[in-house]
């Protein structure tokens, strides 16, 4: 398997802008999580899925974020308006359910808000 | 609620010499203990865990650690450190008794081993 797969590496949008990051997780995880790594906040979780199904989204800064698991091997992160403040880097990861419990992650997404 | 402290926001030790990264986590069930390294500009990567069983788990590229409950501890060894171990030391803890699946990170500790 190649991996959690995140697109794209790096974004640089306009204040104001529609950003939409992307993850393919490993095939057969159970569960999929999107984090956000800032120098000041560290790793934070923004939200969880299992089974396409969102389980906990109470780390979603607000309203701008959303995130959807159309299916077992998509999900998407969107920030719409952006502002500067969501500059970092966004990780996607994914687990599964059986065997090994440790979560995969992903290259990241370096996402910077002008 | 679940969480990591990890201590020392940087350790400097030298090439061939012991390293130890300090960890502790606060739970209120059962916890599963999870080392990650990350690499400039890279995802975190996974190291060793601890669900159950032995207290001394042994990992990837000669890691250990070690699980103390009474300390709340799960520190991070290496017997012999390499520069090549310069990185980005995440400890992570899961509470199994919640049900939660998502980690709880700490704020990571930077290993500097100098030649």
């Amino acid at each position: 398997d190649a991996g959690v797969i995140q697109s794209p590496r790096h974004e640089v949008t306009e204040m104001g802008q529609e950003v939409t990051l992307r993850c393919k997780p490993i095939s057969g995880h159970d569960y999929l999580f999107w984090y956000r790594q800032t120098m000041m906040r560290g790793l934070e979780l923004l939200i969880y899925f299992n089974n396409n199904v969102p389980i906990d989204d109470s780390g979603m800064p607000e309203d701008r974020f959303s995130a959807k698991m159309p299916n077992a091997s998509f999900s998407t992160l969107k920030i719409q308006p952006s502002e500067p403040r969501d500059s970092a880097v966004y990780f996607c990861a994914s687990s599964s359910n059986r065997g090994s419990t440790e979560a995969f992650f992903g290259q990241g997404t370096r996402l910077t808000v002008v | 609620a679940q969480s990591v402290a990890q201590p020392e926001d940087q350790v400097n030790v030298a090439e061939g010499n012991p390293l130890t990264v300090k960890c502790t986590y606060s739970v209120s069930g059962n916890p599963y203990l999870f080392w990650y390294v990350q690499y400039p500009n890279r995802g975190l990567q996974f190291l060793l865990k601890y669900i159950t069983g032995d207290n001394l788990v042994k990992g990837s590229y000669g890691f250990e650690a070690e699980f103390n409950k009474s300390q709340t501890s799960f520190h991070l060894k290496k017997p012999s450190a390499l520069v090549s171990d310069s990185a980005l030391y995440f400890c992570a803890v899961r509470d199994e008794g919640r049900g939660r699946r998502a980690l709880t990170f700490g704020s990571g500790t930077r290993l500097q081993v100098q030649p």
